[in-house]
C-alpha cells in the first residue's frame, strides 16, 4: 500500500536560518508528489508539486523541493525562513491512475524563533 | 476567482444525529474530494466526485456518503454520528480529469460531536 512518511513531527528553526523538511514515500511507480502548508484554523495551501521532468521544483513563498527516485524522497527546502512560515507542512502523494486521491504524511509542525 | 467555500464553518451535533456538509468548488472545477482531519489519524481521504459520479472512495464506513450536483457543488453526509467523527472536514476541488492534479482546499468545516 502507498504511504508517506514525514520523520520529523516538530522542527524549530531561527528566523533567517535554512530549512529542510523530509518526506519519504512508498510506491512502486513514480507518483505525483505535493507539499501543502496549513496555518492554524485554515485549510491547506499548495506550495509545490512534482509530476515529471526536472527533479528540482520551485514553489510559492520561496520554497523548493527535490525529487530523488533512488531515495524515494521529496524533501522541502527554503534557504531563509521567515516568522510567517510557522505552520504545519504536509507531504502528499497521488498514485498515478488514482485520480485525485491524496495520501498525506502525518505532517511536520514548524516553529520559528525570532 | 473565488476559492473553495465550505458551509457551515462550525457545527455541533449530538451522537446519533446526522449531518450534511456543503462544498462549492472553484468555478470550472469538476472534481471535488473530501478529507477528514483528526489529531490521531491525520488527513484521510473520504471520497472524490467527478461529473456527479463517485470515482474513488477511502476506507470509511457506509455512514459517510456524498453526492455531487450538476453545478459541481458537493455535499457529504454522516449518519448516526459517533464521538470519533469529531474532526475538521476539508473539501478540495480540481480541474484535473483522469490524472491527479492540483487540488485547492477550502477552509474546512469543524464538526464537534457531543
Amino acid at each position: 500500500a502507498q504511504s508517506v512518511t514525514q520523520p520529523d513531527i516538530h522542527i524549530t528553526v531561527s528566523e533567517g536560518a535554512s530549512l529542510e523538511l523530509r518526506c519519504n514515500y512508498s510506491y512502486g511507480a513514480t507518483p505525483y508528489l505535493f507539499w501543502y502548508v496549513q496555518s492554524p484554523g485554515q485549510g491547506l495551501q499548495l506550495l509545490l508539486k512534482y509530476f515529471s521532468g526536472d527533479t528540482l521544483v520551485q514553489g510559492i513563498k520561496g520554497f523548493e523541493a527535490e525529487f530523488k527516485r533512488s531515495q524515494s524522497s521529496f524533501n522541502l527546502r527554503k534557504p531563509s525562513v521567515h516568522w510567517s512560515d510557522a505552520a504545519e507542512y504536509f507531504c502528499a502523494v497521488a498514485p498515478s491512475g488514482g485520480y485525485n486521491k491524496l495520501i498525506f504524511g502525518a505532517g511536520t509542525r514548524l516553529a520559528v524563533h525570532p | 476567482k473565488a476559492g473553495v467555500t465550505q458551509t457551515p464553518r462550525y457545527l455541533i451535533k449530538t451522537r446519533g444525529q446526522q449531518v450534511t456538509l456543503s462544498c462549492s468548488p472553484i468555478s470550472g472545477h469538476r472534481s471535488v474530494s473530501w478529507y477528514q482531519q483528526t489529531p490521531g489519524q491525520g488527513l484521510q481521504f473520504l471520497f472524490e466526485y467527478f461529473s456527479e459520479t463517485q470515482r474513488n472512495k477511502g476506507n470509511f464506513p457506509g455512514r459517510f456518503s456524498g453526492r455531487q450536483f450538476s453545478n459541481s457543488r458537493s455535499e457529504m453526509n454522516v449518519s448516526t454520528l459517533e464521538l470519533g467523527d469529531s474532526a475538521l472536514y476539508l473539501c478540495a476541488s480540481s480541474l484535473a480529469g483522469r490524472q491527479a492534479g492540483e487540488q485547492y482546499f477550502g477552509p474546512g468545516t469543524r464538526l464537534t460531536v457531543t
